[in-house]
């Protein structure tokens, strides 16, 4: 089974602030790797799939990179709707297997 | 627009089993595979297995063998996962998910409401 770890676990920004999240696998799963975002008691949303693919809808501030075991999500300016958590995800094999979640909270 | 409607929420007791439904519209039902991810109260989110909305061929996380079955029904679009010998820890939300991509490369593009299961005795 494939672990996937983020960091970190929790962040706090200011809103225009630029954010960096970072997952790593631990073994080299190429670029299958998807991000998502979570709200409270809402179900999770697909923000970047293959690495660095934009979901349709999903702001330009979002930006995915990496390849291999290491991979960022990026918002480039913080805006208030972004305050949620995220969760990283390997599709390279089954189990399919989630980072623990990152929590981004307003500072 | 691709909709997942999950049926509502239950209460089980320990040992007692349960089954959630997902009915899903705005698409072909058999072009796509469905996923079931668990999501325990303040947790992260735990992949529970997969099956080919086609084929009906399954895939099932270790730590759920021998006690999940999902199913399907072609005729009425509608996935079906069930768990038995429940425990307390078994409980959380429960999504049905719809994948998306190709060629290998494959993600869990829409997702149902979710299903609160609540197991206590």
């Amino acid at each position: 089974e494939i672990q996937m770890t983020q960091s970190p676990s929790s962040l706090s920004a200011s809103v225009g602030d630029r954010v960096t999240i970072t997952c790593r696998a631990s073994q080299s799963i190429g670029t299958y790797l998807n991000w998502y975002q979570q709200k409270p008691g809402k179900a999770p949303n697909l923000l970047i799939y293959t690495t660095s693919t934009l979901q349709s809808g999903v702001p330009l501030r979002f930006s995915g990179s990496g390849s291999g075991t290491d991979f960022t999500l990026t918002i480039s300016s913080l805006q208030p709707e972004d305050f949620a958590t995220y969760y990283c995800q390997q599709s390279y094999n089954t189990p399919r297997t989630f980072g623990q979640g990152t929590k981004l909270e307003i500072k | 627009q691709v909709q997942l409607v999950q049926s509502g929420a239950e209460e089980k007791k320990p040992g007692a089993s349960v089954k959630v439904s997902c009915k899903a519209s705005g698409y072909t039902f058999t072009t796509y595979g469905l996923s079931w991810v668990r999501q325990a109260p303040g947790q992260g989110l735990e992949w529970m297995g997969w099956i080919s909305a086609y084929t009906g061929d399954t895939v099932y996380a270790q730590n759920f063998q021998g006690r999940l079955t999902l199913t399907r029904d072609t005729s009425t679009s509608t996935a079906y996962m069930e768990l038995r010998s429940l425990r307390s820890d078994d409980t959380g939300v429960y999504y049905c998910i719809r994948e998306g991509g190709s060629g290998g490369y494959y993600f869990f593009a829409y997702w149902g409401q979710g299903t609160l299961v609540t197991v206590s005795s």
